[in-house]
């Protein structure tokens, strides 16, 4: 596979659940993301992480918990959330965190409905 | 605050060229892309411009004004598969990524 993969592409969980959505790349690069996309909003950056170390979290609550074990994987594990949660995450990866001409590369994201 | 501002939506017809503005207020500028995300599908790359000036690839171009905080996507011969939402962004002196909330753009035969 090439390229920034998401599992699952769907997700419905109550609001006592635990789940976690997984993310893979493929390019090599040193930078993964996870991004909140709710509709007709912003994307919202929810955590960075550059060289397998987190470097940004955008006062997140503790409800999303990020996780990556190497520099080709990024999982957010979930628990407890609320239903305003719902949303497309997305993930995305880039060769450097710390640069201008930064172009992402996203994942088809995952489709969360929280009950 | 930091802010980028797009119109929510466009329609356009088959064949036409339509510009889509994008204008921002950023702590810094390390350059601002332009990304296509279909329904249901992964943001993808267009454009990006960090100099004053116009940027052409093939049907689509991109244009900056620093000074002026403006930037357009501009798309020529419009085809049906040109209907996707285009997500405009700029990276701030914090290497910080700032998205406006998209346009979605209607393309009609």
């Amino acid at each position: 596979e090439t390229g920034v993969t998401q599992t699952p592409r769907h997700l419905v969980m109550g609001m006592t659940n635990k789940k976690s959505l997984k993310c893979e790349q493929h390019l090599g690069h040193n930078a993964m993301y996870w991004y909140k996309q709710s509709a007709k909003k912003p994307l919202e950056l929810m955590f960075v992480y550059s060289l397998e170390e987190r470097v940004e979290n955008n006062s997140v609550p503790s409800r999303f918990s990020p996780e990556c074990p190497n520099s080709s994987h990024l999982f957010l594990h979930l628990h407890t959330l609320q239903p305003e949660d719902s949303a497309l995450y997305l993930c995305a990866s880039s060769q450097d965190h710390y640069s201008g001409a930064n172009v992402l590369t996203f994942g088809a994201g995952s489709r969360l409905t929280v009950l | 605050g930091q802010n980028i501002d797009q119109p929510t939506e466009m329609t356009a017809t088959e064949g036409a060229i339509v510009q889509i503005n994008c204008t921002y207020q950023t702590s810094g500028f390390n350059g601002l892309f332009w990304y296509q995300q279909h329904a249901g599908e992964a943001p993808t790359f267009l454009s990006y411009n960090v100099l004053d000036g116009l940027e052409e690839k093939g049907r689509f171009s991109s244009f900056l004004s620093r000074s002026k905080g403006y930037s357009y996507l501009l798309l020529k011969e419009l085809q049906m598969k040109d209907s996707a939402s285009y997500l405009c962004a700029v990276t701030d002196s914090n290497y910080q990524l700032i998205w406006g909330a998209g346009t979605k753009l209607i393309i009609k035969p």
